[in-house]
C-alpha cells in the first residue's frame, strides 16, 4: 500500500532502546487526548489516550506525558521493537465543542534498526 | 469482535463522477466519523454522525455528503470528483453520545484515486 510517512519528521531507534515522540498541540481548550499508530495501507490504531486532569499514564510499554502548561504531549515507547516501526500521530478534542472531531498532529515516522 | 469495516478498499474514479464510500461501526456503537487523509498528513475530520443526525462538519465543499442509518452504518459520498480529492477515506466509530472524550476507533479505510 502507499505509504502514509512521505516527508514526515523521521525517528530512528535502535531495537531495544526506548522511543520518545513529541508532539505540540494547537487548541488549550482540548480536554481528551489520543495518541494513534498507522502502519502502511492501514488505518490509524488506538495506542493511549489521556484526558487533561492527568499528566502521565501508563499502559503495556507506552507512557503519555501531557504538559498543558506549554501544550505538549509525548509518547513513550519502552524497549522498541521492529513491529513499532510506523507512523505515529497525536489528536486532540475539545468534549465541549458538540460534535466529536479530533484534530491531529503532523505525524512522525518511527524506524526501528534491527 | 469485528472492527469497523469499509468498503470498498480500493476505488478508482475518474474527474467529474460520483463516489459512494460505505462503514459499518463497531457493534454497540452510535456514533461515526468520517476522516480524509491526504498522503504525508494526518487525517482531517470531514463529518460525525450520531443517531442519525449530524453533529459535526468540517471544512469541506458541499460536494461531500453523508448520512448514518437505522443500524447505524454510513454512507459517504462525494460529487463532481477533483483531482484533490485523491486520498485514503476513513471512517470510525465509538461510543461517544457526539460529545466527545472517548475512544475513536478507525477503519483501514477506502483508498479513492481520482484520474
Amino acid at each position: 500500500g502507499e505509504s502514509v510517512g512521505l516527508h514526515l519528521p523521521t525517528l530512528s531507534v535502535q531495537e531495544g532502546d526506548n522511543s520518545i515522540i513529541n508532539c505540540a498541540y494547537s487548541n488549550s481548550a482540548s480536554d481528551y487526548f489520543i495518541w494513534y499508530k498507522q502502519e502502511s495501507g492501514k488505518g490509524p490504531q488506538f495506542i493511549i489516550d489521556i484526558r487533561s486532569n492527568m499528566d502521565k499514564r501508563q499502559g503495556q510499554r507506552v507512557t503519555v506525558l501531557l504538559n498543558k502548561t506549554v501544550k505538549h504531549l509525548s509518547l513513550q515507547i519502552a524497549a522498541t521493537q521492529p513491529g513499532d516501526s510506523a507512523v505515529y500521530f497525536c489528536a486532540e478534542t475539545y468534549s465541549g465543542a458538540g460534535s466529536y472531531q479530533l484534530t491531529f498532529g503532523k505525524g512522525t515516522k518511527l524506524s526501528v534498526i534491527p | 469482535d469485528a472492527g469497523v469495516t469499509q468498503s470498498p478498499t480500493h476505488l478508482i474514479k475518474t474527474r467529474g463522477q460520483q463516489v459512494t464510500l460505505r462503514c459499518s461501526p463497531i457493534s454497540g456503537h452510535k456514533s461515526v466519523s468520517w476522516y480524509q487523509q491526504v498522503l504525508g498528513q494526518g487525517p482531517q475530520f470531514i463529518f460525525q454522525y450520531y443517531e442519525k443526525e449530524e453533529r459535526g462538519r468540517g471544512n469541506f465543499p458541499d460536494r461531500f455528503s453523508a448520512r448514518q442509518f437505522p443500524n447505524y452504518s454510513s454512507e459517504l459520498n462525494v460529487n463532481a470528483l477533483l483531482l484533490g480529492d485523491s486520498a485514503l477515506y476513513l471512517c470510525a466509530s465509538s461510543t461517544a453520545d457526539g460529545r466527545g472524550g472517548e475512544k475513536l476507533f478507525f477503519g483501514s479505510g477506502t483508498q479513492l484515486s481520482v484520474l
